[in-house]
């Protein structure tokens, strides 16, 4: 079945560090992938997607890249702020049935100042 | 003002008795659905409904029962509850061009369920 694989489960900066989040996908068809970013007491909150390859998302100073190729999301943002400390799903929208969006394990970013 | 309302915010419940979660959405959306978070498996898929339709249906336990009084409600009956059942339910919806697949899907601020 499809799926969603992030490697990094903590990530701790401090702030002007450079973020990288990887994010690798499985999926028959072509998956449209999503960037959900969650706050503390809060549900997920849409970041950004793209749907076709070498397709780039963004927002808020995040970027991703979709790559077919190398079946990968990758999150980045080249200054983080204390501000984005939050736990980042990168998640795929399901090509069958219903199911809407599959999200992998999350990544917790912790921003020192 | 929220867009997505869940109630209640908190819940605590005893092994084996039943509980309704509430879900009403002000979006216009005509997809909803239901999405658990817990330790053991991050926003795991539940159920999805269209049109007030059930489309998918991810749960193993027919404990869990979603119900759709209304276009824009979608409320989650769980019945002989579980210790195991404590969670955090979020409702979710979209516009039903294609059940989210390709389109951002907004989330509520959750139901923390715990079963004691």
């Amino acid at each position: 079945g499809d799926s969603v694989t992030q490697t990094e489960g903590q990530v701790a900066l401090s702030e002007e560090d450079f973020l990288t989040i990887h994010c690798n996908y499985s999926a028959s068809g072509y998956p449209a992938l999503f960037w959900y970013v969650q706050y503390p007491g809060e549900g997920p909150q849409f970041l950004f997607r793209a749907s076709r390859d070498k397709e780039k998302g963004s927002s808020r100073g995040f970027e991703a890249t979709y790559d077919k190729g190398t079946t990968s999301f990758h999150l980045r943002k080249a200054s983080v702020q204390e501000s984005d400390s939050a736990v980042y799903y990168c998640a795929l929208g399901a090509y069958q049935g219903g199911r809407a969006l599959i999200f992998g394990t999350g990544t917790t970013v912790s921003v020192s100042p | 003002d929220p867009k997505i309302i869940q109630k209640p915010k908190y819940l605590v419940a005893v092994t084996g008795s039943e509980k309704i979660l509430i879900c009403e959405q002000y979006l216009g959306h005509n997809a909803m659905y239901w999405y658990r978070q817990s330790a053991k498996k991050p926003l795991e898929f539940m159920f999805s409904y269209s049109y007030q339709k059930l489309m998918d249906n991810q749960t193993a336990s027919s404990r869990f029962q979603p119900q759709s009084s209304k276009k824009n409600h979608l409320d989650l009956q769980i019945t002989a509850l579980k210790p195991d059942d404590s969670a955090t339910y979020f409702c979710a919806s979209s516009q039903d061009r294609d059940r989210g697949r390709n389109t951002e899907v907004f989330f509520g601020k959750g139901t923390r369920l715990t079963v004691v």
